[in-house]
């Protein structure tokens, strides 16, 4: 199965800050068929980027996607107080679907 | 809108079975998958599987494989998912999602098991 490592595990930032969180796949991703999901506490997550690059409906263009092959970025422009949660990379390119173990984003 | 809304928290023994329902609304049912995803207390997700809510068609985790089945109600825009043989490990949050972007989320059902 396809073993992705997010880095780093937490990110100390303040709002109006950019984030710049990493996903590392143990393989290169198939069709590009990688997402990312914000979770904030209690809740269920949230499709923020699909397809490497490609923003969900209603996700602010302050969040943009990046990466190819084994080396994925996701950036968050200008953090505002509901960014502050955990960030999942995953892939959907090859079964199992598998995640990253996530990355905390906590307030400075 | 799409919603999907699961059925209730489950306490079970270990050894036992829980079936967790997934009721969609707002879109076609049958033109989207299904996917299953779990998140252990504290910890990240893990895939289960997934169905074809078109022609019922589905595919398992080899984790999980022997012991769970994935089903749908087409008439009430329904998927289930059965999961057998349950030990302490198994204690998590069951969620379903839609399709392999996973763009719309349950709201998630705690299964508990305990002795």
């Amino acid at each position: 199965e396809v073993v992705l490592t997010q880095s780093p595990g937490t990110l100390s930032l303040s709002p109006g800050d950019r984030a710049t969180l990493s996903c590392r796949a143990s393989q290169s991703v198939s069709s590009s068929y990688l997402a990312w999901y914000r979770q904030k506490p209690g809740q269920a997550p949230t499709l923020l980027i699909h397809g490497i690059f490609t923003r969900a409906t209603g996700i602010p263009d302050r969040f943009s996607g990046s990466g190819s092959g084994t080396e994925y970025t996701l950036t968050i422009s200008r953090l505002e107080s509901e960014d502050f949660a955990v960030y999942y990379c995953q892939q959907y390119g090859t079964s199992p679907l598998t995640f990253g173990q996530g990355t905390r984003l906590e307030i400075k | 809108q799409v919603h999907l809304v699961q059925s209730g928290a489950e306490v079970k023994k270990p050894g036992a079975s829980v079936k967790v329902s997934c009721k969609a609304s707002g879109y076609i049912f049958n033109d989207y998958a299904m996917h299953w995803v779990r998140q252990a207390p504290g910890q990240g997700f893990e895939w289960i599987g997934w169905i074809n809510a078109g022609n019922g068609n589905t595919k398992y985790s080899p984790k999980f494989q022997d012991r769970v089945i994935i089903t749908r109600d087409t008439s009430a825009s329904t998927v289930y998912m059965e999961l057998s043989l349950l030990t302490s490990e198994d204690t998590a949050i069951y969620y379903c999602a839609r399709q392999w972007i996973l763009d719309y989320w349950g709201q998630g059902t705690l299964v508990a098991v305990s002795s």
